[in-house]
């Protein structure tokens, strides 16, 4: 079974701290992945996207991720996390081979203590 | 920034009901999609489709029906609503495939 992994339930860190949210995928070939954030009662909202290129992507609100092709990950990361950043994270993927559907992890909870 | 619009946002209804969610996009985006939240599963695709008239089935299509009667305009039907349909429902749409993906608000239903 192709799966999108997110080790993390929940994660809470201090404002100000740095944070890396875990992202593994088991597809095999090229893929499109990216990250999407949803606040408490809204919908989701586009963070950033990896397809190709320069393995280290820049996203909305100080957010960067990393692909890593050896690892099957994609790992979101914050320098400083600020407690407006509380929100469920969830990493997507789009198997080459599998037409255009976008397959979701299970979202990891951040939570941010002022 | 594109709009994404759903209604209702709250809907009960029994088992054996009978309920139609709509999602209407203002951007003239292609693809449209219907997902549903529940607790440990994340976002499954339910229904997609890529223009008025065309439907796909997506991973989880069992028990729903929908129909893309405009660019605007994607509907997800449950016509004989089951307790397991008890779900956050959301309604995205995108440019092209594999583009970002717009999200509306979610439709939240009960059945009981």
């Amino acid at each position: 079974t192709q799966t999108v992994s997110q080790s993390d339930a929940h994660v809470t860190v201090f404002e100000g701290d740095s944070v890396e949210l875990r992202c593994n995928y088991s597809y095999g070939g090229s893929i499109y992945l990216s990250w999407y954030i949803q606040h408490h009662g809204r919908g989701l909202q586009f963070l950033l996207k990896y397809y190709s290129g320069n393995p280290v992507v820049q996203g909305v609100n100080g957010f960067e991720a990393e692909f890593s092709k050896s690892d099957s990950s994609f790992h979101l990361r914050k320098a400083s996390v600020h407690w407006s950043d509380s929100a469920v994270y969830f990493c997507a993927a789009s198997p080459s081979n599998m037409g255009y559907k976008l397959t979701f992890g299970t979202g990891t909870s951040l939570l941010v203590d002022p | 920034e594109a709009a994404v619009t759903q209604s209702p946002r709250n809907k009960v209804t029994v088992t054996g009901g009978n309920v139609t969610l709509s999602c209407r996009q203002t951007n003239s985006h292609n693809y449209m999609y219907w997902y549903r939240q529940d607790t440990g599963h994340g976002l499954r695709l339910i229904h997609y489709s890529y223009g008025a008239g065309n439907l796909q089935i997506g991973d989880v299509p069992d028990g729903y029906k929908a129909t893309r009667t405009t660019q605007e305009d994607f509907f997800l039907l449950l016509e004989l609503a089951s307790p397991s349909q008890t779900s956050l429902y959301f309604c995205a749409s995108s440019h092209r495939a594999r583009d970002t993906q717009y999200f509306g608000p979610g439709t939240r239903l009960l059945v009981l």
